[in-house]
Order: C-alpha cells, then sequence, then structure tokens
C-alpha cells in the first residue's frame, strides 16, 4: 500500500510569491494534518480536515489555507511568502483521530528566497 | 496552552548503555504518541500510548505513560549505532482530533 506522498518534494520560491502544497492520504483514512516543521525543531500544526471539513486550526497567519477534496487529498496554499516561511511542510493522515497513531509524508522543503 | 518538554535535548551514549528520555506536558491528554526522524527525513511513528500505565516495547526501545504526573519516558536499552536520530513526543487530546503539539526534540548520538 502506497504511504501518504507529498507533492513536490523540493520548491524554491520568491518572497511575495504563492505556493500550493498537495497531499494524498493512505487508502482509508478521512483525516489530514498539516504541520510545519523549521529546523531544529519540533513539527508545529497548522492544519486538521477530517471529510472535507475543517476541524482544527494553529496559530498561523491568514496567508495560511488549506482544504480537503472528496478523494480526501489535501492542498495546503501559503500566500504572500516571506522568508520566514521556509521550512519543511509535513502531511499526517490517520484512521480514527489519531487513536492508532498517525502516517507522515516525506514532507514538501520550501525555500523563500 | 498545552506545553510539551522533552530532556535532554542532546544526548550522547556510548554503545550498550542504557538512557531514557522524559516528556512532560503541561495539561491533561488522553493520547501520546513517539516519533523518529533522521536527519532531513520526516517522521517515523514508533508508539502510541493511550492510558495511563501503558507501557510499550519494540526493540531497544521502551515507552510508557504515567498521565496522573503528565509524563512519558522513552527508555533504550544497550544502545547501537542505528538508533542515532532525533527523537519527538507528541500530545494530542481527542477533542482536537489531528492536532499534536510536539516537544523540541531529543537528539541522540550513539557513538561506538
Amino acid at each position: 500500500d502506497a504511504g501518504v506522498t507529498q507533492s513536490p518534494t523540493h520548491l524554491i520560491k520568491t518572497r511575495g510569491q504563492h505556493v500550493t502544497l498537495r497531499c494524498s492520504p493512505i487508502s482509508g483514512h478521512k483525516s489530514v494534518s498539516w504541520y510545519q516543521q523549521v529546523l531544529g525543531q519540533g513539527p508545529q500544526f497548522i492544519f486538521q480536515y477530517y471529510e472535507k471539513e475543517e476541524r482544527g486550526r494553529g496559530n498561523f497567519p491568514d496567508r495560511f489555507s488549506a482544504r480537503q477534496f472528496p478523494n480526501y487529498s489535501s492542498e495546503l496554499n501559503v500566500n504572500a511568502l516571506l522568508l520566514g516561511d521556509s521550512a519543511l511542510y509535513l502531511c499526517a493522515s490517520s484512521l480514527e483521530a489519531g487513536r492508532y497513531g498517525y502516517t507522515f509524508g516525506s514532507g514538501t522543503r520550501l525555500t523563500v528566497v | 496552552e498545552l506545553k510539551v518538554e522533552q530532556n535532554p535535548l542532546f544526548l550522547s551514549m556510548q554503545e550498550g548503555k542504557n538512557y531514557t528520555i522524559y516528556c512532560n506536558y503541561s495539561t491533561t491528554s488522553d493520547r501520546l504518541y513517539w516519533y523518529r526522524q533522521d536527519p532531513g527525513k520526516s517522521l517515523e511513528s514508533l508508539f502510541v500510548l493511550l492510558s495511563n500505565g501503558a507501557v510499550k516495547q519494540e526493540g531497544r526501545l521502551m515507552a510508557s505513560l504515567d498521565t496522573k504526573a503528565r509524563l512519558s519516558t522513552l527508555h533504550i536499552t544497550a544502545a547501537v549505532h542505528d538508533l542515532s536520530a532525533t527523537y519527538f513526543c507528541a500530545v494530542g487530546l481527542n477533542t482536537n482530533a489531528g492536532k499534536s503539539t510536539f516537544g523540541d526534540g531529543t537528539t541522540l548520538t550513539v557513538k561506538p
């Protein structure tokens, strides 16, 4: 079975641009969460979607948005990129509210220059 | 606001030795996760702990949870070089499904 897949793996953007990151959960998983991991720190929660509805939002500005599609895949959008948005963006899917744990994708490394 | 503290943040140990990583959290939680991360890689799930007194073991790693003390431990037995990685604990709540609050991680280096 395929795990959580994320695309692209690496991305370089210029300040002020916008970016779209994509995530496909494990088949059967209806919950997708997004995290931002800055080098040397633990992941920070951005969003969680379950059954196409937003169920949680972390302490991130409105420049960050996300959505979940009928096939449970998800997109994370970031507008007006800042240098500080450079990070590893991780997507995680789960079967039942995390009771059986979360499976993380390999991440998208975003560099803003 | 839930806070998660790990210690130590850096750990260098000799092969064959035992050590424990501690994870303290500030508010009541009903689930605790341990992950491993290799440099430049994603997170690998190690353990899911859901109840007070839960203990799980996999190879040389054993995790436990004390919800009353708001403490989880990750014990390493007879360390080997392959265990070198960064270990994160993360705390979640069933009511906040999908949101986990992570510690800053413990970077473990096992030396021959």
